[in-house]
């Protein structure tokens, strides 16, 4: 089967750095990406790791372990703005599987 | 421009009804998806189509049919209304080759009543 785990709430404040885990599992495993989706919004993609590593996109990074099937998303310099539901999700066998989300909440 | 649209936003009904909802993307994507998101928010895949023909098709009751008439098109058609059918049912398109890089449309919020 197919599945990713991430936790289902994060508290931060604002200014802070926060690391988002996601760990899989998933066949024919391509890579790990990254959306971020507002209240009343459409998930919007942040990232996409298909190597082991850490990529960088402004305030945000995303990380990569194949070995460990772990990834994580770091947002830097929090802003109110950031609070949003965070999903990962891993391609593979010609489809992309989205963990449950987690949603920060950045405080002031 | 809108990448990604649908319509209706909004679709409330009643309990057995038959409805559509419609899908276009600008962006000369090969490959369109279905996802449904619960109340939870969790965000399940239910059809993708990659130049108009069907690659992935979930466990979903047969009530839904999704139909692609070119490739810049893919409308959803649900028969028979449940109340478990009520969620937000996002379109979203990707190159074939970047399935990771999907677009969204803005969702459709469908209330069974």
């Amino acid at each position: 089967g197919q599945s990713l785990e991430q936790p289902s709430e994060v508290t931060a404040v604002e200014g802070a750095i926060v690391q988002i885990n996601c760990t899989y599992q998933t066949s024919g495993f391509y890579g790990l990406s990254w959306y971020q989706q507002h209240d009343g919004g459409a998930p919007t993609f942040l990232s996409y790791n298909a190597l082991d590593g850490l990529e960088e996109t402004g305030r945000f990074s995303s990380f990569l372990s194949r070995s460990d099937s772990y990834g994580y998303l770091l947002l830097q310099e929090l802003q109110m703005k950031d609070s949003a539901s965070y999903f990962c999700a891993g391609t593979g066998g010609f489809k992309t599987i989205f963990g449950a989300g987690t949603r920060l909440f950045v405080k002031a | 421009d809108t990448a990604v649209s649908q319509t209706p936003k909004y679709l409330v009904t009643q309990m057995g009804n038959d409805k559509s909802i419609k899908c276009e993307q600008n962006l000369g994507h090969d490959t369109m998806y279905w996802y449904k998101q619960d109340s939870k928010k969790f965000l399940k895949i239910m059809f993708s189509y990659n130049n108009k023909e069907l690659i992935i098709n979930e466990t979903v009751p047969n009530r839904f049919s999704p139909k692609s008439p070119d490739k810049a098109h893919l409308n959803l058609h649900i028969n028979s209304l449940e109340l478990g059918d009520s969620a937000v049912y996002f379109c979203a398109s990707s190159q074939a080759q970047l399935l990771w890089e999907q677009f969204f449309g803005p969702g459709t919020r469908l209330t069974v009543l």
